[in-house]
């Protein structure tokens, strides 16, 4: 199995709501990511879990909040977004400490209103 | 620091002919270099790697790489361009150590039957 599964698809939230966006893979990969993606651009790198500790965070702001309950799972926690994170939400799975390439999910598409 | 330089926003090509999408890089230490390719509202899909050796990489769906060392270059090419080609292509690099993937800005491929 080489997939990366995320949800939901879509998702609509106001600025005062609390939702979580969810990942899972079963490949085994120690290593886990979470990008934000917007229209036409190159994703950024939000949060890096290397066997479920979290080893980079790139000055994400605190109303984005990552979980790593297991190997297998990875959760993003979101409150109080403003309206320009707005975005692909994507997740990123791979073999820790290894060369190899980073498996993607499909995608969260996330609109705060 | 490393990074990663796509000098075509877009590039066009007929159906049946070949195709060439630039990339540079620029990184301290060996570089490990990727092709990622975006199908619209989708996540990234692995195409094909350079770690060491051969400096010609064949990939998924009949794309190849060559990385050039001297010109810090890894093109992407394929001999015959389909529709189906029609994507967003990412270029990234990572360094030595680490498991940081820095991308490019992304070209997007119009093959035109």
């Amino acid at each position: 199995d080489t997939e990366v599964t995320q949800t939901p698809k879509h998702l609509v939230m106001g600025m005062t709501n609390k939702k979580s966006l969810k990942c899972e893979q079963h490949m085994g990969h120690r290593a886990m990511y979470w990008y934000k993606q917007k229209a036409k651009k190159p994703p950024e790198l939000m949060f890096v879990y290397s066997y479920e500790k979290l080893s980079i965070n790139e000055s994400v702001p605190s109303r984005f909040s990552p979980e790593c309950p297991n190997s297998s799972l990875l959760n993003l926690h979101l409150h109080a977004l403003q309206p320009e994170d707005s975005a692909l939400y994507l997740c990123a799975s791979s073999q820790a400490r290894q060369v190899g390439e980073q498996y993607f999910g499909p995608g969260t598409r996330l609109t705060v209103t | 620091a490393q990074s990663v330089a796509q000098p075509e926003d877009q590039v066009n090509v007929a159906e049946g002919n070949p195709l060439t999408v630039k990339c540079t890089y620029s990184v301290s230490g060996n570089p490990y270099l990727f092709w990622y390719v975006q199908y619209p509202n989708r996540g990234l899909q692995f195409l094909l790697k350079y770690i060491t050796g051969d400096n010609l990489v064949k990939g998924s769906y009949g794309f190849e790489a060559e990385f050039n060392k001297s010109q810090t270059s890894f093109h992407l090419k394929k001999p015959s361009a389909l529709v189906s080609d029609s994507a967003l292509y990412f270029c990234a690099v990572r360094a030595n150590a680490g498991n940081m993937l820095t991308f490019g800005g992304g070209t997007r491929l119009m093959v035109k039957p």
